[in-house]
């Protein structure tokens, strides 16, 4: 039970380059989120899927976009990468309701220069 | 304003302090609160879940919520330095378009030296 997995775990971009930030659960949670962590501003949602099927945006979506491939996958992308991206990616997923506990993976760097 | 709100620090004490951290929100009608704990390049993994107002002990942890300030606290008795991490606040959404999803504070950073 490996929890939530996330790929990569670094990664360096020039402005402009796209890459897609992959996520997976193995905890039977229907809802999954995407949430960037910068300096001073605390975790910050950019997209969640509450369930299979469904996505919708959170507090920073700009310049993302994301995909719930299944029950399990739910993955991040970046069309065109700019320096403003530069953070630290989390994948989450949950099971409400209930306490509705969050369990978080490990994390992507992303650095654009 | 922020929904919620909280000092970043750092907070550096010795071992076996009592330490108090805490948040401010926004909103009087908020009731679900948690608080994370996040080890240096980890994740953030849940502590604490409170409902309401009042008191949660677990252990050497003890969250609390003040309503009527709108403030909610996480106090660790007889700190260890394996309690050195970055703690974070959060509100649960409880209805419509917020359900499930969580706001959470800055974060602040905790260092115990022995």
């Amino acid at each position: 039970n490996a929890g939530v997995t996330q790929t990569p775990k670094f990664q360096v971009l020039k402005t402009g380059q796209s890459m897609t930030l992959q996520c997976a659960q193995d905890m039977n949670h229907n809802s999954m989120y995407w949430y960037r962590q910068d300096p001073g501003m605390g975790l910050r949602l950019i997209y969640y899927s509450a369930s299979e099927g469904t996505t919708d945006k959170g507090e920073v979506p700009n310049g993302y976009n994301v995909s719930r491939l299944n029950k399990r996958e739910f993955s991040l992308r970046l069309e065109s990468a700019a320096p403003s991206q530069t953070s630290v990616y989390f994948c989450a997923s949950s099971n409400p309701p209930g306490t509705d506990t969050q369990y978080f993976g490990p994390g992507t760097r992303l650095t654009v220069l | 304003q922020k929904e919620v709100e909280q000092d970043p620090g750092p907070l550096s004490v010795p071992e076996g302090a009592i330490v108090s951290l805490n948040c401010t929100y926004s909103n009087s009608a908020f009731q679900y609160f948690m608080w994370y704990r996040q080890y240096s390049r980890k994740g953030p993994e849940l502590l604490m879940y409170t409902y309401s107002s009042g008191n949660k002990e677990d252990g050497r942890f003890t969250a609390q919520v003040d309503k009527s300030s709108k403030y909610i606290s996480l106090f660790i008795r007889d700190s260890q330095p394996s309690d050195s991490a970055t703690y974070l606040c959060a509100h649960k959404g409880a209805g419509g378009t917020s359900y499930g999803k969580l706001t959470f504070g800055q974060g602040t950073i905790l260092t115990v030296h022995p």
